[in-house]
């Protein structure tokens, strides 16, 4: 089955630009989905397909792909975007879906 | 709105069958629009995708865990259900419910998630 990669540690001064990569096979056929997950609490969609936000998320999350990398760009990082970041994608044997092992973001 | 609640047993001893079921409210698990998920995440560690089911019946499990994994559903409950047999403390862990889009793919809406702690 297929892997998705993702740097451990990431971390950016408040309110500058950061992007968080995932890198998988798989990302060359489907698009990637991200999740914000703050300590105690259950992840949260921010990003999937294209790049598309689910209603309530903030314009200054966005999301790109080029051949087996994704990213997830934030314009303009706040307090409250520190997190654990999660992208998730179908497998290339089609119905099978896996996670990325997180990227921890800091913001100083 | 479309909530998911899990419920199960917090404690299950080693060798015995895990046991978590996902009820949907606010919202039809007949949908055709959607899968139904299971997720966990082992303390400190990161997510690990389970498996997930249609509420035709049709089952997509993770590969590494496939041999040990059962997930149903009943649609007159509007609920799913997990199996793990066989657990371990490795399978010591929160375990979530998330209601899936297809192509697309996301995990829209998850549940709160349970903690399931695998001790004698």
């Amino acid at each position: 089955s297929s892997e998705l990669t993702q740097d451990p540690a990431v971390s950016v001064a408040l309110g500058q630009t950061v992007r968080i990569t995932c890198q998988g096979d798989s990302l060359r056929s489907y698009y990637a989905s991200w999740y914000q997950q703050k300590p105690g609490q259950a992840p949260v969609l921010v990003i999937y397909g294209e790049n598309n936000r689910p209603s309530g998320i903030p314009d200054r999350f966005s999301g790109s792909s080029s051949g087996n990398t994704a990213s997830l760009t934030i314009t303009g990082a706040q307090a409250e975007d520190e997190a654990d970041y999660y992208c998730n994608s179908r497998d290339s044997s089609d119905n099978h879906w896996v996670f990325g092992g997180g990227t921890k973001l800091t913001v100083l | 709105q479309l909530q998911l609640q899990e419920s199960g047993p917090g404690l299950v001893k080693p060798s015995e069958t895990l046991s978590l079921t996902c009820t949907v409210s606010g919202g039809s698990i007949s949908s055709s629009s959607y899968y139904w998920g299971c997720i966990r995440q082992p303390p400190g560690k990161g997510l690990e995708w389970i498996g997930s089911i249609y509420y035709s019946g049709s089952t997509y499990y993770n590969p590494s865990l496939k041999s040990r994994v059962t997930i149903s559903v009943d649609t007159s409950k509007n609920q799913f259900s997990l199996k793990l047999s066989s657990v371990t403390a490795a399978d010591t862990a929160v375990y979530y419910c998330a209601r899936q889009e297809s192509l697309p793919d996301a995990f829209d809406i998850w549940g709160q998630g349970t903690m399931v702690t695998v001790s004698s």
